[in-house]
């Protein structure tokens, strides 16, 4: 199994629709993250959460919501999808300290239309 | 807020050639991370740097962190097909602090 996974893989779905994308790790860390990957624009920090009653925001959370549900899962939601939010989307995970880097997961291709 | 500034954008070279790229930032860090991120993957851990000066190898891949440590440069020789992806350099700048990307460099390798 991979150390981390997120689901669904792909999703289309139309404006103004809520939808939840998923991540799940295996590595036993606190920290969890999710980013939003554009053409030309590298990794955007939309939330992230240090432990499971810290949540904090990123730099660009307007429009998205997360739940810590559990250490080992982080969900991320689009209460109303709009098509700007098409993007492909990365959860990641690291120990405490973040010096031996992020685990990331293999993404979610979110489309709106 | 700390910034990095990734170069070049895109590179499109043959194979067997040499390749170079850079991150600088507006600031110090102290860790120093490169990332390959494949088409339809996450991004994936190539090296990791913690000392200025640090040169750490990964087969062909060399990593340097830079003296002032506000940059760090990655090359890749004889570059080869499978070399094909997105890099990513990340910056932390004390330990428990978030890390922050560069913008990527997307490399393509011609046969």
């Amino acid at each position: 199994d991979a150390d981390v996974t997120q689901t669904p893989r792909n999703r289309i779905t139309k404006t103004g629709k809520r939808i939840m994308l998923e991540c799940s790790q295996t590595k036993g860390h606190d920290r969890m993250y999710w980013y939003r990957q554009d053409p030309g624009l590298g990794l955007r920090l939309i939330y992230y959460s240090f432990d499971v009653k810290d949540i904090n925001k990123g730099e660009i959370s307007d429009g998205y919501s997360v739940s810590r549900q559990a250490q080992a899962k982080f969900s991320l939601s689009l209460e109303s999808a709009i098509p700007n939010q098409t993007a492909l989307y990365f959860c990641a995970t690291s120990d405490t300290t973040g010096v031996y880097g992020y685990t990331f997961g293999s993404g979610t291709r979110l489309t709106v239309v | 807020g700390q910034q990095l500034n990734q170069s070049p954008q895109s590179m499109f070279i043959q194979e067997g050639e040499d390749v170079s790229m850079n991150c600088t930032s507006s600031s110090i860090f102290n860790t120093w991370l490169w990332y390959k991120q494949e088409p339809g993957e996450g991004p994936v851990l190539l090296i990791a740097l913690y000392k200025a000066g640090e040169l750490t190898s990964n087969g062909r891949l060399t990593a340097q962190f830079g003296i002032t440590r506000k940059d760090s440069f990655l090359n890749i020789s004889a570059s080869i097909p499978s070399d094909v992806g997105i890099y990513f350099c990340a910056g932390q700048w004390d330990q428990g602090g978030k890390l922050i990307f560069g913008q990527g460099t997307e490399l393509s390798v011609k046969p």
